[in-house]
Order: structure tokens, then C-alpha cells, then sequence
């Protein structure tokens, strides 16, 4: 079954302490993006990633990392979470960056920083 | 800032009738989209309309592009309990980011 797959689904974690988020597709997608949602702000872009090695920010990028080493995988990582970084995380998937191709999303990873 | 905006920002109807969302953005696109999502789930991709398209439909989907006012509207058709959802727009203005609007929340009323 095509899906894209993130763990953890939630987690509760104190401010300082470095976190990952995994992402992995198994559609050989090329493109692949992490997004934030939070309540009347919609889905706000943290950082895309257009292939293997290649990443960029997205609007939101302050706090937070990526990594392209697998066409597979696309970790998020929060080297120090702050409360602010409190929300809902989305990672999405798409064939090809080239013109806005339709995304796939995985079910999201709930984040409470306190 | 964000590019598209949907109004209304929620909207209750019963099972039957029509909804209509539409979607404003302020740049000129490549193409524009519209995503479900259900109540704590992942965005679901509904349909694609390019910028050289004025109307698409899928099923009970009518979705429409003005691009000369800079808005779309998505109508789903005799409309179901299970649309129940909120649905969100996204543009493309070519390059590779996508920005979506905060979404309208539907509830259909059985």
C-alpha cells in the first residue's frame, strides 16, 4: 500500500531536549516536504526537499532541521523545541517537485513541547 | 503570508445539499488545489485544476478557477454525512513550495 509513515504519532517532550520525527515514503517520490498546522494558520511549510541531498526552507524553517540521505526518508529534527514549536506536524510526499504535483500526506505526529 | 485564503471559514449544512467553499489567493499560479482532511487525520488530495483550466469536476466535485479575480470555489454536490471534513486550497506558482489556506470546516448534519 502506497502511504507515507510518520512516527511518533505524539509525543510530549520538555523544552531543550533534541527530537526527531521520521518520515518515510515507499513511492519513490522525489519530492518531499514537512508542514505545521495550527489552529486559523493552516498549513504553514517548514522545508521541502527536492531529491537526495537537496533541501531548502520553506516559510517556517527557524528551529528546525532536515535531512535527504535516502530518497525515502526525510527526518524533521528539533535540535532545542521551545513551547512555541507546539503543534500539529505533517510530512508529505509527492512524485516530482514540477509544478505543484499532488501531495500524499502521512497522518501526522502531534508535538507538545512544555 | 499566506497565498490562499478560503471563506467561509466553516460552513453546516444537511445531508443533501450543496456546499460551496471558495478560495481567494494573491499571486499569480501555476495551478491550484484542493485537500480534505478529516478530523485528526493527513490532508487527502481531491483535485488539481491548472491555470489554463476554467472548471474540472470529479465525481461530486465542481471545482472553478477565475484567474482574473485570483479565486477558485470547490462545490461538492448533494453532500453526505462523510464530507464532514474541512477542506483547504493550495497554489503552486511554479516553483516548489505549495501554500495552503487555513481551510473551511464542513459539517454535514445527517
Amino acid at each position: 500500500e502506497a502511504q507515507v509513515t510518520q512516527n511518533p504519532r505524539y509525543l510530549i517532550t520538555v523544552t531543550g531536549k533534541k527530537l526527531t520525527v521520521t518520515c518515510s515514503q515507499n513511492m519513490n517520490h522525489e519530492y518531499m516536504s514537512w508542514y505545521r498546522q495550527d489552529p486559523g494558520l493552516g498549513l504553514r511549510q517548514i522545508y521541502y526537499s527536492m531529491n537526495v541531498e537537496v533541501t531548502d526552507k520553506g516559510d517556517v524553517p527557524e528551529g528546525y532541521k532536515v535531512s535527504r540521505k535516502e530518497k525515502r526518508n526525510f527526518p524533521l529534527i528539533l535540535e532545542s523545541p521551545s513551547p512555541n514549536q507546539t503543534s500539529l506536524y505533517f510530512c508529505a510526499s509527492s512524485l516530482n517537485s514540477g509544478a505543484g504535483q499532488p501531495q500524499h500526506f502521512g497522518d501526522g505526529t502531534r508535538l507538545s513541547i512544555l | 503570508s499566506q497565498q490562499g485564503e478560503e471563506d467561509p471559514q466553516a460552513l453546516s449544512i444537511q445531508e443533501g445539499e450543496n456546499a460551496t467553499m471558495n478560495c481567494s489567493y494573491k499571486t499569480s499560479i501555476n495551478n491550484l488545489q484542493w485537500y480534505r482532511q478529516n478530523s485528526g487525520r493527513g490532508l487527502v488530495h481531491l483535485i488539481l485544476i491548472r491555470s489554463n483550466e476554467r472548471e474540472k469536476h470529479s465525481g461530486r466535485l465542481r471545482v472553478t478557477l477565475d484567474t482574473s479575480k485570483k479565486s477558485s470555489s470547490l462545490l461538492i454536490t448533494a453532500s453526505r454525512a462523510a464530507d464532514t471534513a474541512s477542506y483547504f486550497c493550495a497554489t503552486n506558482t511554479g516553483g516548489f513550495k505549495t501554500i495552503f489556506g487555513a481551510g473551511t470546516r464542513l459539517f454535514v448534519k445527517a
